[in-house]
């Protein structure tokens, strides 16, 4: 059974400085996705992330696997108060697969 | 671009009460999904649909059935409803051989007292 962890669950950020949350998952996943929540509404998509060593960057954060360590980093560039929300690593098994969430790491900009 | 529809988008219910909440996935998308989220907790998978057939089943307790309809829409019906059931439940849908993405819906606020 495939099982999702992140750390750290919650993350207090000063505005300007960079941080890294961790993904980690249990077995062989095809995919890995980040997304982000703001409190009571939808999941955004934020990456896709499809094989070993992909990148992808947009604005502030960055995202990474490395499906050999079975792990994935979000990283944030010059934390802003904008980027205050919930994100969530999840994984999949296979094409059309539910997904399996991570337990989720709350961000919390402060100036 | 048109995004999954959830409907409705709050709902009240009070104990063993019967809830049906819909979906209408992205147009031409053939998967759908159903997630749970509790209060302060990710999002659980519930069951999934793919060409109208249930195609994977997760944590879903018997008082809950759905189905996906010849258009493609589906239903999530909740009987004997319990306090623990208030959470958000979200519905997402994807295309097979298109993207890996799921899409998520805006969710349904159920609400049991």
């Amino acid at each position: 059974e495939l099982k999702v962890e992140q750390n750290p669950l919650f993350l207090s950020m000063q505005e300007g400085k960079n941080y890294t949350i961790y993904c980690n998952y249990s077995t062989t996943s095809d995919r890995l996705y980040w997304y982000r929540q703001d409190p009571g509404k939808s999941l955004e998509s934020l990456f896709v992330l499809l094989s070993n060593g992909a990148v992808k960057q947009e604005g502030r954060l960055m995202a990474s696997l490395d499906t050999k360590a079975r792990l994935s980093t979000l990283h944030i560039t010059a934390a802003v108060h904008d980027l205050s929300a919930t994100y969530f690593c999840a994984a999949d098994t296979g094409t059309a697969s539910k997904l399996t969430f991570g337990t989720g790491t709350r961000l919390q900009v402060t100036l | 671009a048109a995004g999954v529809i959830q409907s409705p988008r709050h709902l009240i219910k009070e104990k063993r009460e019967t809830a049906t909440l819909k979906c209408y996935p992205i147009p031409r998308h053939d998967t759908v999904y159903w997630y749970q989220q509790g209060p302060g907790q990710d999002p659980q998978f519930l069951i999934s649909f793919y060409e109208k057939m249930q195609s994977d089943k997760g944590s879903i307790p018997d008082r809950f059935s759905a189905q996906q309809f010849s258009d493609y829409h589906s239903e999530l019906n909740m009987s004997s409803l319990e306090l623990g059931d208030s959470a958000l439940y979200f519905c997402a849908s994807s295309k097979t051989g298109e993207s890996y993405e799921q899409y998520f819906g805006p969710g349904t606020r159920l609400t049991v007292t």
